[in-house]
């Protein structure tokens, strides 16, 4: 199985601050990561989808880069809405594997 | 807007098998991957596996000896059995629509089912 390992696994961050997220694969999975974003008692929800792809409604704001083993997420202007728990998603192999996730918390 | 919704029991007891069923609304179940993912505290998200449209599948190696992944178009919906079930099998099934560019791009709320006697 490919190993996603995300950093850190939480955050603390304020309105306004700009956010990365990086999640490394234990292998080459060219571009095949997507990115999602989890509420408390809710589904993960879509962000980023082939590294870079921004979802339709999606704000701007969420953007993703990387190849191969190496992948960032990043969110530009922190909004409250933003604090949540992000995912990563490789599908270049079977079985596929999600990061542990990060937890971004308000300062 | 394509909804879905998972149903079934929310507790099972152990050595016994864990059926959930997904129902599919606002859209066709042509052309798209049909998955099972879980979640715990302990593992995270864990992907359990895939029905195709044409009935074809794949499911996790880790699971694969207890899992059968079935769909039902006539009914727009697909189902999980999970067989000889065990506390570690506790968690939240989520069920989900896989596009053909490797995303899940739509989600159930996500029914949580406990492995208790």
């Amino acid at each position: 199985d490919i190993q996603m390992t995300q950093s850190p696994s939480s955050l603390s961050a304020s309105v306004g601050d700009r956010v990365t997220i990086t999640c490394q694969a234990s292998q080459d999975i060219t571009e095949y990561l997507n990115w999602y974003q989890q509420k408390p008692g809710k589904a993960p929800k879509l962000l980023i989808y082939e590294a870079s792809n921004l979802e339709t409604g999606v704000p701007s704001r969420f953007s993703g880069s990387g190849s191969g083993t190496d992948f960032t997420f990043s969110i530009a202007s922190l909004q409250p809405e933003d604090f949540a728990t992000y995912y990563c998603q490789q599908y270049d192999n079977l079985p596929i594997t999600f990061g542990q996730g990060t937890r971004l918390e308000s300062k | 807007q394509m909804q879905l919704q998972e149903s079934g029991p929310g507790l099972v007891k152990p050595s016994e098998t864990l059926s959930l069923n997904c129902t599919v609304s606002g859209g066709s179940m042509s052309n798209y991957y049909w998955s099972w993912i879980r979640q715990t505290p302990w593992k995270g998200l864990e992907w359990i596996g895939y029905i195709y449209h044409s009935g074809n599948s794949s499911y996790n190696p880790s699971l694969r000896s207890r899992l059968t992944i079935s769909l039902d178009t006539s009914k727009n919906q697909f189902s999980l059995k999970l067989t000889s079930v065990t506390a570690a099998d506790t968690a939240v099934y989520y069920c989900a629509r896989e596009a053909p560019t490797g995303n899940f791009d739509n989600w159930g709320q996500g029914t949580q089912v406990t492995v208790s006697s």
